[in-house]
This record gives C-alpha cells, structure tokens and sequence, in this order.
C-alpha cells in the first residue's frame, strides 16, 4: 500500500518569505508524485508532478519540488512567497493504478 | 465549458434522502473519477471510469454508493438513504485517459453535501 505524509497541517510565512511544505511517501514501487493546490471554492489545481525524469522538478507560479528517493521526499518550494499563495497544498503519490493524497498543508502568508 | 463543472455547488438533505450530484467532464477526456474529502482531510478516491465502464470502483465505501457514466461523458453519482456521515465535499476529476498512473487530473470545484 502506498501513502503520504505531510508534515504540519499549517504553515505561515511572511510575504518574500521562503516556502517550504514537507511530504514524505510510502510506495512499494516506484512512485509519481504530484502537488496540487486548491484556493477556496476552486478544485484542486495541478502545481508540478514527477514521473520518473528529472529529479527536480519546476511547477506554475514559481514552486519547484525536488524528488529524493533516500529520504522517500518530494518537499515543495518556493523562493518568495506571494499573498496570493495563500491556499490548501495536497501532496499526491500514484503508483499501480491508484492514487493517495495527504491531509494536506494550509499555507498563510503574512504580510 | 474549459473545465470540469459539478452541479449542484452545495446540496443539503435529510438523513434517509436519496441525492444525485452531477460530473460534467473535460470534453475528450476519457477518465473520470469521484473522491470524497471531508473536512481537515485530503480528497479520498471512490471510483474510476474508463469509457462508460468502472474500471475501479474500490474506494465505494458501500453499496449505498452507485455512480454511472452511461454515454462516457457525464457521470452521476448517486447515494441512497444517505447519513450524516456522507457529509463531505464530493469532487469529480477527468484526465485524458493515457495512464492512471502518470493523467493530470484536472479537479471540479466539487458539491457540497450536507446530511441533516
């Protein structure tokens, strides 16, 4: 079975701020790995997903995540955080047909 | 429309009602799949389309559960003698249908269902 973790279930930083949401997995295979944002009232939007390429991968808005297999990680970032980034990150692990998403990480950004 | 719709946005019934919520899908996209996510919580799968077909349907928590995609485009999922703990939003994603694995799932802004 596979699962995701992600660790804090909020998050708050300062506007230009560095973000970083932590999501470690679980997967007997080698997995794809997705985040997803959702703003209130909206579905969840696709930010970036790894599927076995580049390790690092870049996403809209400015985010990036890298994929390290040692530390079973896929941590999101983000240099500079915006107002606007304000929303609920999910963390998402797909690997024989089904996919798990995590709790889930409110972001705050403080200005 | 450019993407998913799901109608209706908020439903409320009694406990022992029956609902139906409604997936209109991207058009062309040949996956379709219903997740439940309840407060706090991260969207849990329910069941999955391929086509017309179920190809999934593991995450159904019982049989009061049903969904149908009869024409491959629009899909319904419907919940007899509902209780209040099928309180949750319900969201509908499609994906073109390439690999379960790997699709972009692209999310509707889901309904909210409320069981008195």
């Amino acid at each position: 079975a596979q699962s995701v973790t992600q660790l804090g279930s909020h998050v708050s930083v300062s506007e230009g701020a560095l973000v970083l949401l932590r999501c470690n997995y679980s997967s007997s295979v080698p997995p794809y790995l997705f985040w997803y944002v959702q703003y209130p009232n909206q579905g969840l939007q696709l930010l970036l997903k790894y599927t076995s390429a580049a390790t690092l991968v870049k996403g809209i808005n400015g985010f990036e995540a890298e994929f390290k297999k040692s530390e079973t990680s896929f941590h999101l970032t983000k240099p500079s955080a915006h107002m606007s980034d304000a929303a609920e990150y999910f963390c998402a692990v797909s690997s024989l047909n089904d996919m798990r998403f995590g709790a889930g990480t409110r972001l705050t950004v403080k200005p | 429309g450019a993407g998913v719709s799901q109608t209706p946005s908020n439903k409320v019934t009694e406990k022992g009602k029956y609902v139906e919520l409604r997936c209109d899908p991207i058009s062309g996209h040949t996956a379709l799949y219903w997740y439940r996510q309840s407060l706090g919580q991260g969207p849990e799968f329910l069941i999955y389309f391929q086509g017309t077909g179920a190809a999934d349907d593991s995450g159904l928590p019982n049989d009061r559960f049903f969904a149908v995609r009869p024409e491959g485009s629009v899909s319904t999922l419907k919940i007899q003698r509902t209780e209040r703990g099928d309180s949750a939003v319900y969201l509908c994603a499609s994906s073109l249908g390439s690999g379960r694995s790997t699709d972009t799932q692209y999310f509707g802004p889901g309904t909210r269902l409320t069981v008195l």
